[in-house]
């Protein structure tokens, strides 16, 4: 099946400090990738949605200017939490689909942010 | 807009038993359904899906889900429980875009 992979798999980091995350298909060629937040016990909230090389898609309620989110190439989404304070700390989740994934979003494996 | 109702967010059952987690969708067009397994502090996996065609789906790990359009529901089934099937299950919707819409989960435990 097809594989996403996300780095760093967990961060801690001073508050007001920014975090990058970065979200990578392996094997195939994403034209999509979606960008997800977990609060611990309760599902996915989708945060934005990104196509290669146009700008991203929030969610209604979603900063776009605190979560910076660059689709630059066909493997690789990046993620910034800017100016990070402790209610941002969650479980961030990527996906991806496109090429030869088809219309089925595969998911990264998570990076758990903690901002002190 | 697309929906997803997980009845039940916590499901207990032992091990050789029967595994059911219910799932109903609300969609106004024709669903693609999906059901993912997420274990502690990873990301989600995707256990099966509908599209179209056969409404019986069998997916990985001896799972199964039935997709009845009358019923609006995605049942998610498997015969045998083991305790590797402790985890939390997502049963997801999306329609025909890229917005998919999650359930609030459901967490199965298996006891011995």
């Amino acid at each position: 099946g097809a594989v996403v992979s996300q780095h760093p798999s967990r961060v801690i980091c001073k508050s007001g400090t920014s975090v990058k995350i970065e979200c990578r298909s392996l094997d195939f060629q994403a034209t999509t990738m979606f960008w997800y937040r977990q609060f611990p016990k309760q599902s996915l909230m989708l945060m934005a949605t990104s196509n290669e090389g146009s700008k991203a898609t929030y969610e209604q309620g979603v900063e776009k200017d605190k979560f910076l989110i660059n689709h630059a190439s066909l493997t690789l989404s990046t993620l910034t939490v800017t100016s990070a304070h402790p209610e941002d700390s969650s479980f961030y989740i990527c996906s991806a689909s496109g090429g030869g994934a088809g219309d089925t979003q595969y998911f990264g494996p998570g990076t758990r942010l903690t901002v002190l | 807009a697309q929906s997803v109702t997980q009845l039940g967010s916590h499901v207990s059952v032992s091990e050789g038993a029967l595994v059911l987690l219910r799932c109903n969708y609300s969609s106004s067009v024709p669903p693609y359904l999906f059901w993912y397994v997420q274990y502690p502090n990873q990301g989600l996996q995707l256990l099966l899906k509908y599209t179209t065609g056969a409404t019986l789906v069998k997916g990985i790990n001896g799972f199964e889900a039935e997709f009845k359009k009358s019923e609006t529901s995605f049942h998610l089934t498997k015969p045998s429980a083991h305790m590797s099937d402790a985890a939390e299950y997502f049963c997801a919707v999306r329609a025909n875009n890229n917005d998919m819409r999650f359930g609030a989960g459901t967490r199965l435990t298996v006891k011995p």
